[in-house]
């Protein structure tokens, strides 16, 4: 299976400030990235697929970047309603894998 | 709009079999789509269990993969999760979710997710 490793697992930020979420791969997957918000006792939504790509109606403050084994997921201006949990996952082989999450709440 | 609903028992005994169903509406679980399962334990990450095609083909996780059958039942518009002899490690939120059928293979729609717990 392909490990994905995020960092931080936990982050508190500011409104306003500038926030960084990394992914590394156990091995290369290319730009077969996807990222995900969970809010609190609801589903997953899609933000950024391949890696860069903003899923429609996701507002432009978020942004993925990388390929290969290294990824980041940048929020540019955190809102009060970016506090969630972000998944990183891997679809380049069979099994799909997440990374552990990182929980982000507002200072 | 497509929507998926997971139902099933909320409480299923160690050793017996977890079966939980999802209901698509808005569109036919016949087109050309993958329909998912994937598990969260309280507290922790996500973890993909299996998919299933519209013509039965089937992709499953290779650590459940003695324990997991996903069926689909056109007649109902539903796909079905089954696992079996279940321990406490199996507490989690369940999720179905469809993915689309091309690359870039995300996981656009989900269900709200339904809690079983694993307990005697």
């Amino acid at each position: 299976d392909i490990q994905m490793t995020q960092s931080p697992s936990s982050l508190s930020a500011s409104v306003g400030d500038r926030v960084t979420i990394t992914c590394q791969a156990s091995q290369g997957i290319r730009n077969y990235l996807h990222w995900y918000q969970q809010k609190s006792g609801k589903a997953p939504k899609l933000l950024i697929y391949d890696a860069t790509n903003l899923e429609t109606g996701v507002p432009s403050r978020f942004s993925g970047t990388g390929s290969g084994t290294d990824f980041t997921f940048t929020i540019t201006s955190l809102q009060p309603d970016d506090v969630a949990t972000y998944y990183c996952q891997q679809y380049d082989n069979l099994p799909y894998t997440f990374g552990q999450g990182t929980k982000l709440e507002i200072k | 709009q497509v929507q998926l609903q997971e139902s099933g028992p909320g409480l299923v005994k160690p050793s017996e079999t977890l079966s939980l169903t999802c209901s698509v509406s808005g569109g036919s679980i016949s087109t050309v789509h993958w329909w998912t399962w994937v598990r969260q334990p309280p507290g922790k990450g996500l973890e993909w269990i299996g998919e299933i095609y519209r013509d039965g083909s089937t992709n499953y996780h290779p650590s459940l993969k003695s324990r997991v059958t996903i069926s689909l039942d056109k007649s109902k518009n539903q796909f079905s999760l089954q696992l079996s002899s279940v321990s406490a490690a199996d507490t989690a939120v369940y999720f179905c979710a469809r993915k689309i059928y091309s690359a870039p293979y995300y996981f656009d729609y989900w269900g709200q997710g339904t809690l079983v717990t694993v307990s005697s």
